[in-house]
């Protein structure tokens, strides 16, 4: 079935410091989406990117699509202890099924 | 709108009971679906419905069964539970058919199969 690639599957960075994770699939993507997890807790819908080459922003997070449609990267600027999570990103399969990535941990040090 | 609900939020199982799993959604969404979350593993998808009446698997559904009598409860029943079972697992709905609409997730159900 299809599958999603997700890097790096942990992150440790100080606060004040940038963050990235990546999503990679070996085939073309009609959409891709983005979600966070807080510890303990559900996974939220962040965002959804659909063309090619499309960047979209939240405040500190910068969300991409790749023009290939194959990957996709979230970036937070300056992250903060409240970034503290994990981050999903999700494809469609096929018209039905949503298939998340393995996720992107990150731990914020103040 | 209460919006997803799962019961019960906590469950300790031993080895080939059954039970089920209880989703309700009051936005009267047509897609709900069942993952599962295990460390390392992200959230794995079981089985998802379309609207009422109508479900398929997903990419672990062994083991798992539902029904989708109406739009608003999608129930999991566990057949015969293993160690192999215990996980977190979420309902999710969301307004029309999966991929490309958000996804609005319920609190989970932490399972433990001993």
């Amino acid at each position: 079935g299809q599958q999603v690639m997700q890097i790096p599957q942990y992150q440790h960075v100080q606060e004040g410091e940038d963050f990235t994770t990546y999503c990679n699939s070996s085939t073309t993507l009609s959409n891709i989406q983005w979600y966070k997890q807080r510890p303990g807790g559900h996974p939220v819908f962040l965002i959804q990117l659909v063309k090619s080459g499309e960047v979209k922003k939240q405040k500190r997070l910068t969300f991409q699509f790749g023009e290939a449609k194959k990957n996709s990267s979230l970036h937070i600027t300056a992250t903060q202890t409240t970034d503290v999570g994990t981050y999903f990103c999700a494809i469609g399969a096929n018209t039905d099924k949503l298939i998340f990535g393995t996720g992107t941990r990150l731990q914020v040090f103040p | 709108n209460a919006g997803v609900t799962q019961t019960p939020k906590f469950q300790v199982l031993k080895t080939g009971q059954s039970m089920t799993l209880q989703c309700a959604q009051d936005m009267n969404h047509e897609y709900m679906s069942w993952y599962r979350q295990d460390p390392g593993m992200g959230l794995r998808l079981i089985h998802y419905s379309v609207g009422a009446g109508i479900t398929d698997q997903g990419e672990v559904p062994n083991g798992y069964n539902v029904s989708r009598s109406t739009t608003e409860d999608f129930p999991l029943r566990l057949l015969s539970a293993a160690p192999s079972q215990t996980s977190v697992y979420f309902c999710a709905s969301s307004y029309l058919v999966g991929q490309g609409h958000e996804q609005y997730f319920g609190p989970g159900t932490r399972l433990t199969v001993t």
